[in-house]
């Protein structure tokens, strides 16, 4: 069984640039997850997609994040503008269910300059 | 709400020594609590997880916690370390109901030595 898949593995960009990831859940996962790692803490959780639906999207920095799943598959998330503290490792997660085991990705790790 | 705190940011042990990583809860509802393992340039992998079932959870790689109430504790032992151990770990919390929205702790990076 194929895991959830990201793109790019390394991105650096200068401040005020835009940036886009790319997540591939494991086939017929309807929950996905987007989660921030910032060097030296733990994942804190961006947005939950069930579906092609938002389920929380709380600490999502909404002025500047912005994330979709338009058919329900695949998701993107993107940052626009970058600012220096958006510094992190995005990790994509994956999971059957509502309360089931989350499955990640290997992350993409973002540099803002 | 839900928070993990994991008490030492770095723990080194010899290989073949007991491990010892510690995670205390706070939670306002009974938790689900887990453990995941996180190797170098990769993503997060789940060690074990207790959802109310028995107290003692038994995970892969030979790990294990025990939830304790009283305590407000999920520390993960492992009876022998090795080599393949050194990564960073997390423990994470979440409200049974609550969609799977997970919290995790800051994290310890486990350092084996020969």
């Amino acid at each position: 069984e194929a895991g959830v898949a990201q793109s790019p593995r390394y991105k650096i960009i200068e401040k005020r640039q835009s940036v886009a990831f790319w997540c591939n859940p494991i086939s017929g996962h309807a929950t996905l997850y987007w989660y921030q790692q910032i060097l030296g803490q733990g994942p804190k959780l961006l947005i939950q997609f069930q579906n092609n639906g938002v389920v929380d999207d709380s600490q999502l920095p909404k002025d500047r994040f912005s994330a979709e799943r338009l058919k329900g598959v695949d998701s993107t998330l993107k940052i626009q503008p970058a600012k220096l503290e958006d510094s992190a490792v995005y990790l994509c997660a994956s999971s059957s269910g509502l309360f089931n085991e989350q499955f990640f990705g290997p992350g993409t790790r973002l540099t803002v300059l | 709400a839900q928070s993990v705190t994991q008490l030492g940011s770095h723990v080194s042990v010899s290989e073949g020594a007991l491990v010892l990583l510690r995670c205390n809860y706070s939670s306002s509802v009974p938790p689900y609590l887990f453990w995941y393992v996180q190797y170098p340039n990769q993503g997060l992998q789940l060690l074990l997880k207790y959802t109310s079932a028995a107290t003692l959870v038994k995970g892969i790689n030979g790990f294990e916690a025990e939830f304790k109430k009283s305590e407000t504790s999920f520390h993960l032992t492992k009876p022998s370390a090795h080599m393949s151990d050194a990564a960073e770990y997390f423990c994470a919390v979440t409200a049974p109901g609550g969609g799977n929205k997970l919290t995790f702790g800051t994290g310890t990076q486990l350092k084996v030595e020969l």
